[in-house]
């Protein structure tokens, strides 16, 4: 079966750091992605992953490790706009783009 | 990145009718499409997958004959709810990937629709 567990909600101040855990057990694998969504809106790229290590992207960084089934979301320097849901999604194993989605982390920032 | 437009971006509807939402590729052709439906405070859940001029592929527990999925053209695929209860209401997106992008953002969501069947 197909099992993507993400914190539920996440809450911090602005100008700090967060990091956001996603752990995955699927039949197949084939790249981790993680998107950002606001309330109502379509979700947003912000990163991918298919080999071990960390991909960073600005205040975004990205890791993955393919044995431990695990990933996360840091973000740096955090903003009052980045308050958004977080989703972790899973491709199929197949060339088809087919992701599966986890639960999402709604992440609150504070002043 | 890539336009997805999607239309309606909301509709209200009476209980019993049919609705059909569009998914258009603007800017490329996308011979692959995905449907995802999503309640409040609630992840995407993927419905099925649309491959142009064939059938479309159902996610196990997804209606077939419920969700209607046509994908006619590279750049158009639509999903009609038929017989819409009130059960059905939820937020509907789509996402179509664009296979010639050398970038690893192959794939582009369109804004989706709110749907409420009253």
């Amino acid at each position: 079966g197909q099992n993507i567990d993400q914190p539920t909600e996440m809450t911090a101040t602005e100008g700090a750091i967060v990091q956001i855990n996603c752990t995955y057990q699927t039949s197949g694998f084939n790249g981790l992605f993680w998107y950002q969504q606001h309330a109502g809106e379509a979700p947003t790229f912000l990163s991918y992953n298919v080999l071990d290590g960390l991909e960073e992207k600005g205040r975004f960084s990205s890791f993955l490790s393919r044995s431990k089934g695990y990933s996360y979301l840091l973000l740096k320097e955090l903003q009052m706009k980045d308050s958004a849901s977080y989703l972790c999604a899973v491709r199929d194993k197949d060339s088809s783009y087919k992701l599966i989605f986890g639960s999402g982390t709604r992440l609150l920032v504070r002043p | 990145g890539a336009v997805v437009s999607q239309h309606p971006s909301w509709v209200i509807c009476k209980s019993g009718t049919s609705v059909k939402i569009e998914c258009r590729s603007l800017d490329f052709q996308a011979t692959t499409m995905f449907w995802y439906r999503q309640f409040p405070k609630q992840s995407l859940m993927l419905m099925a997958t649309s491959n142009e001029g064939s059938k479309a592929t159902y996610e196990q527990g997804v209606e077939k004959d419920k969700f209607l999925i046509n994908h006619a053209s590279l750049t158009l695929s639509t999903l009609t709810v038929t017989s819409a209860h009130p059960e059905d209401s939820s937020f509907y997106i789509c996402s179509a990937r664009d296979r010639n992008r050398a970038t690893n953002e192959k794939l582009f969501f369109g804004s989706g629709t709110q749907l409420s069947v009253l």
